[in-house]
């Protein structure tokens, strides 16, 4: 099955600081999600995106999925942005299976 | 709106315990999943229904029942679990079809304590 890497495993960022966040995948990819987990256990999702460029307020994602990779950037970090970062990816049409990375721990100090 | 809800948040439970776990959504999508996680690593597929109907099964002991009564509720039954199975239990679903993007959505999960 698909692999998923992501790196930093860890992170701690001043608070006002920006980061990029990597995810590196082996296969093809008809699915590729970016969620933060917060420290509740709420998995929220942030971006859907197999491929391009997308953009959400201080949040944004690029897919190269010619290159298997994606990265989240996070501009203007805040303590509220703490928490655990996955990447998930799907690869296969007609497959519901969605493959985790580790994570990325980021913790945001004020 | 792209809740998905679980009950009960917390769950307490002996080994010799039935209980039952609860998800919800009112989305429309046709695919609901279990997930289960451990501290400090990430969800890992238990169950999928498409269309009520079960999928795929990861291998998980039948201690574990899941049941899709209808399009909008998934239930995981529990009996003689074990303390290892203590972990945080997330429901998700999702669209089928390219049309929907097939965004995988998450509950708040229910944190299980097995004694």
């Amino acid at each position: 099955g698909i692999q998923v890497e992501q790196s930093p495993p860890d992170l701690i960022l001043q608070e006002g600081a920006n980061s990029t966040l990597r995810c590196n995948f082996s296969d093809s990819v008809n699915n590729l999600q970016w969620f933060h987990q917060n420290p509740w256990g709420q998995l929220i999702n942030l971006f859907y995106i197999p491929s391009g460029t997308k953009q959400n307020g201080r949040l944004s994602a690029t897919t190269v999925a010619t290159e298997r990779y994606s990265l989240l950037y996070i501009s203007s970090s805040q303590t509220t942005d703490s928490g655990v970062y996955f990447c998930a990816a799907r690869s296969g049409a007609g497959s519901y299976q969605l493959t985790f990375g580790k994570g990325t721990k980021l913790s945001v100090i004020p | 709106d792209t809740e998905v809800t679980q009950t009960p948040k917390h769950l307490v439970m002996g080994m010799t315990n039935k209980k039952s776990l609860k998800c919800e959504q009112h989305m429309g999508h046709r695919a609901m999943y279990w997930y289960k996680q451990k501290a400090k690593k990430p969800p890992e597929l238990m169950f999928v229904y498409s269309y009520e109907k079960l999928s795929i099964n990861e291998s998980v002991p039948s201690r574990f029942s899941p049941e899709c009564p209808n399009s909008s509720l998934l239930n995981l039954h529990l009996h003689a679990l074990q303390p290892e199975d203590s972990a945080l239990y997330l429901c998700a679903s999702s669209g089928i079809g390219f049309l929907y993007q097939e965004t995988q959505y998450f509950g708040p999960g229910t944190r299980l304590l097995v004694l």
